[in-house]
């Protein structure tokens, strides 16, 4: 199994400002990674496939990068309704997701 | 646009199974190379493939899960259901059924249904 390790669990941040999240995998995964966002009490709702392809109606301030084990989602300019938490998802071999970065109000 | 919802009873006893219903609205399960998977996430935790079905009938469960997992699909209803059998308090958690796009990311998710199992 492809274990994905995100980092940090927890990361604060001011409204404005830029966030970066980051995501490691266990063995390489090409490109073959999304990353999620989940409100309270709600299903997450995706966000990149690809690695860096943004799925329909996202935002341009959020964007991927990265490919092999290395992957970070960056949002700029940092709006209220972003901060929730954060998940990365392989589909290289099956499909697993990292634990989550809860990106929170500094 | 689709959209999926989750049914299925909130509280299941110990050692019991578990059965869930996926409805899909807004198009049909059958259109597209799509697949259709269910996702669970335990209180606080993160999320967990369980497996998915293509509408040939065609199944992949997680290996974790496998022995104890039967997916299947109702063209006819529009809909693709989950059975979880011998669970313990450890399959407690939200499931959520999504799309799945040719095996890659899920896209879209339902709402997601609490399923508790104690006795």
């Amino acid at each position: 199994e492809i274990v994905m390790t995100q980092s940090p669990a927890t990361l604060s941040v001011s409204p404005g400002e830029r966030a970066t999240l980051s995501c490691r995998a266990s063995q390489s995964v090409s490109s073959n990674l999304a990353w999620y966002q989940q409100k309270p009490g709600q299903a997450p709702r995706l966000l990149i496939y690809g690695a860096s392809t943004r799925a329909t109606g996202i935002p341009a301030r959020f964007s991927g990068s990265g490919s092999g084990t290395e992957f970070t989602l960056t949002i700029s300019s940092l709006q209220s309704e972003d901060f929730a938490v954060y998940y990365c998802q392989q589909y290289n071999n099956w499909q697993t997701f990292g634990q989550g970065t809860k990106l929170e109000i500094k | 646009q689709v959209q999926l919802q989750e049914s299925g009873p909130g509280l299941v006893k110990p050692s019991q199974t578990l059965s869930l219903t996926c409805t899909v609205s807004g198009g049909s399960i059958s259109s597209g190379s799509y697949y259709w998977s269910w996702i669970r996430q335990p209180a606080g935790k993160g999320l967990e493939w369980i497996g998915r079905i293509y509408t040939s009938g065609s199944t992949n469960y997680n290996p974790s899960l496998k022995s104890r997992v039967t997916i299947s699909v109702d063209t006819s209803k529009n809909q693709f259901s989950l059975k979880l059998s011998s669970v313990t308090a450890a399959d407690t958690a939200v499931y959520y059924c999504a799309r799945d796009f040719t095996r890659h990311w899920f896209d879209p998710w339902g709402q997601g249904t609490l399923v508790t199992v104690s006795s």
